[in-house]
């Protein structure tokens, strides 16, 4: 089973501020890698695949890196509303496996 | 507006069954693999069972396997997961979502049915 480590656990940043989270694999996982956006009380919504390619209407300020087993989410300018928590997911095999999340704040 | 809608949630004694549904609107289910993913409270995501388009695959999390059972009626547009045997560690709230073609990510979710498991 791929295990999947994010960090840092939280982060507090300003808007306007850019925003770098890292998803690091126990295994490489190619650039079979997703990232998901959640907010308190709603489902998480889908941000990436393919480790770069952003989903269907996600602004560029989203952007996404990496291959193997070292990835990053990157969010430049921070807004209000990114407030959330972000979580990697692989999709090589089964098992799927997500990271235990990023909770990103904004001051 | 295409909607994902999970029903059957609710408050189960520990070794009960419990069944849920999650239904399509505005998409017809037969087109996709869809998937179970729960999220125990305060918790992270965690992957269930994934189903193929016609039924024909199964893939179930190790933390499930013998006890849950995922199914669909594509005639009725439905995606069903039976759970079995159920403990107090399977309360979580338990989100359907479709997957992106034939790629195992989750581009459509619902907005989740929360499972309790209490005596």
């Amino acid at each position: 089973e791929v295990v999947l480590t994010q960090s840092p656990a939280t982060l507090s940043l300003s808007p306007g501020e850019r925003a770098t989270l890292s998803c690091r694999a126990s295994q490489s996982v190619g650039t079979y890698l997703a990232w998901y956006q959640q907010k308190p009380g709603q489902a998480p919504r889908f941000l990436m695949y393919d480790a770069s390619s952003r989903a269907t209407g996600i602004p560029a300020r989203f952007s996404g890196s990496g291959s193997g087993t070292d990835f990053t989410l990157t969010i430049s300018s921070l807004l209000p509303d990114d407030a959330a928590t972000y979580y990697c997911q692989h999709y090589t095999s089964y098992p799927i496996t997500f990271g235990q999340g990023t909770r990103l704040e904004i001051k | 507006e295409v909607q994902l809608v999970e029903s059957g949630g609710g408050l189960v004694q520990p070794g009960g069954p419990l069944r849920l549904s999650c239904g399509a609107y505005g998409k017809v289910l037969s087109n996709y693999w869809m998937s179970w993913v729960r999220q125990a409270p305060g918790k992270g995501l965690e992957w269930v069972a994934s189903i193929k388009r016609d039924g024909s695959e199964k893939y179930y999390a190790d933390s499930v396997k013998g006890r849950f059972t995922i199914s669909r009626d594509n005639a009725k547009n439905l995606l069903y997961l039976q759970m079995n045997s159920l403990r107090v560690e399977d309360t979580a709230i338990y989100y359907c979502a479709k997957l992106l073609g034939d790629v195992t990510v989750y581009d459509l979710w619902g907005q989740g049915t929360m499972v309790t498991v209490s005596s």
